[in-house]
């Protein structure tokens, strides 16, 4: 089955920084990357997602990019504030239906 | 419009017991997917329920059943507790369950296993 792994674990960066989250997957047939941000209380929310056929997607402060042959692909927020403090999970899905999540980055912002 | 609701929001049980959680999708989503949530293991998929009927299922044992009625709804219960079940399990709804579509999750409930 597919395996996805995720890094690193905890990054804390200063406000104002950026935050670069990498996921690497194993099944080639993976050709949809969604990546959510879950806070504290909640259940994860997506933010932003990616299709094979893309190599980098943007919104605002948050990039996504895909690089399918070495079968990796990474969460860009630039200018982070305080209130992107979350766990962030990305995920890899195929036609199936089925998405594989990475086992989640906390990430810390401090003022 | 409302988001996806699960009751209950905390849950204490013992060794041996069986549990139910229930799940609401937002209203006009008819797939609803189970996870699990562990600190180890991270979001584990469960199971997805489409008209009433399982669509995909995870690698989980036998004790995780699940369930879903003609309003989409959707319960999971857990038989014969193990601690091993304590977790956060959330439940996500999508329109039809379709290859790229936004999942929309819960809140989770959070079971604890004494």
């Amino acid at each position: 089955g597919e395996n996805v792994e995720q890094h690193p674990s905890t990054l804390s960066v200063q406000e104002g920084d950026s935050a670069v989250i990498k996921c690497t997957y194993s099944d080639s047939a993976s050709n949809y990357f969604p990546w959510y941000k879950q806070e504290l209380g909640k259940g994860p929310q997506l933010i932003i997602d990616i299709r094979s056929n893309v190599g980098e997607k943007k919104d605002q402060r948050i990039a996504v990019t895909l690089n399918k042959t070495a079968k990796h692909f990474s969460l860009h927020i630039t200018e982070t504030q305080p209130e992107d403090s979350a766990v962030y999970f990305c995920a890899a899905g195929t036609n199936a239906g089925k998405s594989t999540f990475g086992d989640g980055t906390t990430l810390t912002v401090k003022p | 419009k409302a988001g996806v609701t699960q009751t209950p929001r905390y849950l204490i049980k013992t060794r041996g017991q069986q549990v139910t959680l229930s799940c609401s999708p937002i209203s006009g989503h008819r797939s609803v997917s189970w996870y699990q949530q562990t600190p180890g293991q991270g979001l584990q998929f469960l199971f997805e329920y489409f008209s009433e009927t399982q669509r995909n299922k995870g690698n989980f044992p036998g004790r995780f059943s699940g369930r879903q009625f003609s309003n989409s709804r959707s319960e999971m219960n857990v038989s014969t507790l193990e601690l091993g079940d304590s977790a956060l399990y959330l439940c996500a709804s999508s329109l039809v369950g379709g290859f790229q579509e936004t999942q929309y999750f819960g809140p989770g409930t959070r079971l604890l296993v004494l």
